[in-house]
């Protein structure tokens, strides 16, 4: 069964780094999502990505935030200067049309010291 | 706005007891649609099943079985003969508005002991 798959499972950083996140989505979705769920906390939307740019994006995503469609399979994510507060788990999705169920990879835990 | 409230933060029942996980949505768009979403300890997010706005009727998987009512904006999700494996944070979500971004309600943890 096609599935949304994640790389690195769990990335250790220092703060003011950059961090590239990576997904590769079910190979005939077109609509691709990345979220983030602070330990113990709701899971919440960062970003979605259609037809090679950003649709629509959250408060979150603010300009340390950035995402890319390298080649025909991989999507990214990238911050920029990595803060205390970016610690999280990411987690990617991507589904086959609008409204359509979104399926999530098992997510990049970050953490930030 | 769009909302969604999961008011039991955690449940705990004994394994074969029934349980129900409430829901409560809000958003002022005719068009959307609801989702349930399992996260086990292992922390993957699984898909369990997609509403529409413009079906009502309740559906039912297995053991699985969800109740859709516009009319109190609730969507709950009942797991009847609760197992050990049934164990996990359960997460109610909306689509809405034209934008089909998933709004994640607080979750509830769900604790089945043997």
């Amino acid at each position: 069964e096609p599935e949304v798959t994640q790389t690195p499972s769990h990335q250790v950083t220092q703060m003011g780094q950059e961090v590239i996140l990576r997904c590769v989505p079910i190979s005939n979705h077109l609509y691709f999502y990345w979220y983030r769920q602070i330990l113990g906390q709701k899971v919440e939307f960062l970003v979605s990505f259609y037809n090679n740019e950003i649709s629509e994006k959250s408060e979150i995503f603010d300009d340390q935030f950035s995402v890319e469609r390298p080649d025909g399979s991989n999507f990214t994510l990238k911050i920029r200067s990595t803060k205390l507060e970016d610690s999280a788990m990411y987690f990617c999705a991507s589904s086959e049309d609008t409204y359509y169920e979104q399926y999530f990879g098992p997510g990049t835990r970050l953490t930030v010291t | 706005a769009q909302k969604v409230t999961q008011a039991q933060t955690e449940i705990s029942v004994v394994e074969k007891e029934d349980v129900t996980l409430d829901c409560v949505y809000e958003t002022r768009d005719t068009t959307y649609y609801l989702f349930w979403y399992k996260q086990p300890p292992s922390g993957e997010l699984v898909f369990l099943i997609r509403r529409n706005s413009f079906d009502e009727q309740n559906e039912i998987s297995g053991r699985y079985s969800w109740n859709f009512q516009k009319s109190t904006s609730s969507f709950n999700f009942t797991i009847t003969a609760s197992q050990v494996v049934d164990s996990a944070v359960y997460f109610c979500a909306l689509s809405s508005g034209g934008y089909n971004k998933l709004i994640f309600g607080a979750g509830t943890r769900l604790a089945v002991h043997p």
